[in-house]
């Protein structure tokens, strides 16, 4: 099993919908949650950052975690076509000082 | 607060040569972390350098190698080139490389090996 699992995609939502992108985690322990967005040939920007269990909003976006359930969630609401992207989950690897990233999920907002 | 800066952006190099790639990270950021990014395997894990030690280091080979200076400026370098190596190079630095502290991403080297 991945550390870190996300569905490829790619995903295509109409804009102004809710883009929904998911992610699973293998470890247990893991006690910190981040979402990156990847703009092709870019690098990635941290956009969310999540540590306890429940959602956290910032804008238009929403992340959701459920440790129980090892699932780590990220809702764009109104998506833009500026929201299509790669988006990229990351989780620590307990104590081995370093970020397991998922493969990314590839988001297109058509207009 | 200047971000995470990389150099060279842009490399073109031949298979059996070295090359030698930069990154400064955010003032006070003390962990810097490489990755290499293609679009088969994604992004995978280098190493990590922590004021000038190396904390962990990924499955890569012994051709990648890393330090770290004590500014927290760190070099990768890698030898023998192979074709395989052509990549997104990445550096990324956080405030204390704990888990709870996010990685922060420079702009990237493209390397291309011919």
């Amino acid at each position: 099993q991945k550390e870190v699992e996300q569905n490829s995609g790619p995903l295509s939502v109409p804009e102004g919908a809710i883009a929904s992108l998911n992610c699973t985690y293998s470890d247990r322990g893991s006690q910190s949650f981040f979402w990156y967005r990847q703009y092709s040939g870019k690098s990635p920007e941290l956009i969310m950052s999540i540590y306890s269990n429940g959602d956290k909003e910032d804008g238009r976006f929403t992340a959701q975690l459920n440790k129980a359930s090892q699932y780590v969630s990220l809702l764009i609401r109104d998506s833009q076509p500026s929201d299509s992207a790669t988006y990229l989950c990351a989780v620590p690897n307990q104590g081995a000082q370093k970020l397991v990233f998922g493969q990314g999920t590839r988001l297109t907002i058509n207009p | 607060k200047a971000g995470v800066t990389q150099t060279p952006r842009y490399l073109i190099k031949t298979r059996g040569q070295q090359v030698t790639l930069s990154c400064s990270p955010i003032s006070g950021h003390r962990s810097v972390s490489w990755y290499q990014q293609t679009p088969g395997q994604g992004l995978q894990f280098l190493f990590e350098y922590f004021s000038e030690t190396q904390r962990n280091k990924g499955n890569f080979p012994g051709r990648f190698s890393g330090r770290q200076f004590s500014n927290s400026r760190s070099e990768m370098n890698v030898s023998t080139l192979e074709l395989g190596d052509s990549a997104l190079y990445l550096c990324a630095s956080s405030s204390t490389g704990t888990d709870n502290s996010p990685l922060h991403f420079g702009n990237g080297t493209r390397l291309t090996v011919t």
